[in-house]
């Protein structure tokens, strides 16, 4: 079954570096989504992502935060200079059609941890 | 928005059938109701959606009565490595695609 994949599974930076977290989503999906975790919190919706395009974003989601999809499969998620708060999972998600109903498939998530 | 209420913890034993029921008084007509799964350290997994009546797929069957003012997932038979968080999504009926989750059902399954 074709899955999501994300690397590294474990960041650890210090505070007020830049990390690049990757993705590869399903080959076929079109419409790409980050969420994160912080430690026993919920599952936040951070930007989603389609056509090379912003086309939802949450407020966790500000001007230190970007996403691209440098290549026809990779999907990224920058964070430009880290905070002690940024420490969370992180979740990469894909979807093929992008529509309120369709399945979202999660990646295993990257843990990032600052220092 | 469409707010969901689920109990915090479930706990069961092995072979037994497990009911989690989710409320959701204010859906929205154009709403379908999602479930997900999530081990420690994981991603959330689709579990299971439907709209009303019932669903049932392998993994587990979704009961929504006529007002889908709450559905409730069923997982038959549980083993131990049904232990996890389940959640239950609602849209906000604006078709977002951005998924809202709560704070979900922790399910322990003993042997």
């Amino acid at each position: 079954e074709p899955e999501v994949t994300q690397t590294p599974s474990h960041q650890v930076t210090q505070m007020g570096q830049e990390v690049i977290l990757r993705c590869v989503p399903i080959s076929n999906h079109l419409y790409f989504y980050w969420y994160r975790q912080i430690l026993g919190q919920k599952v936040e919706f951070l930007v989603s992502f389609y056509n090379n395009e912003i086309s939802e974003k949450s407020e966790i989601f500000d001007d230190q935060f970007s996403v691209e999809r440098p290549d026809g499969s990779n999907f990224t998620l920058k964070i430009r200079s880290t905070k002690l708060e940024d420490s969370a999972m992180y979740f990469c998600a894909s979807s093929d059609q992008g529509s309120s109903t369709d399945t979202q498939y999660f990646g295993p998530g990257t843990r990032l941890t600052v220092l | 928005l469409a707010k969901t209420t689920q109990p915090i913890s479930m706990d069961s034993y092995e072979g037994q059938e497990v009911n989690i029921t989710c409320s959701h008084n204010n859906i929205a007509t154009n709403d379908y109701i999602t479930w997900y799964q999530q081990f420690p350290s994981q991603g959330p997994r689709f579990i299971i959606q439907g709209y009303k009546t019932k669903v049932t797929n392998e993994v587990a069957s979704l009961f929504i009565p006529a007002d889908r003012k709450s559905s409730t997932l069923s997982l038959p038979r549980v083993s131990l490595s049904d232990t996890a968080v389940y959640y239950c999504l609602v849209g906000d009926g604006t078709g977002r695609r951005a998924l809202t989750f709560g704070s979900g059902t922790r399910l322990q399954v003993q042997p």
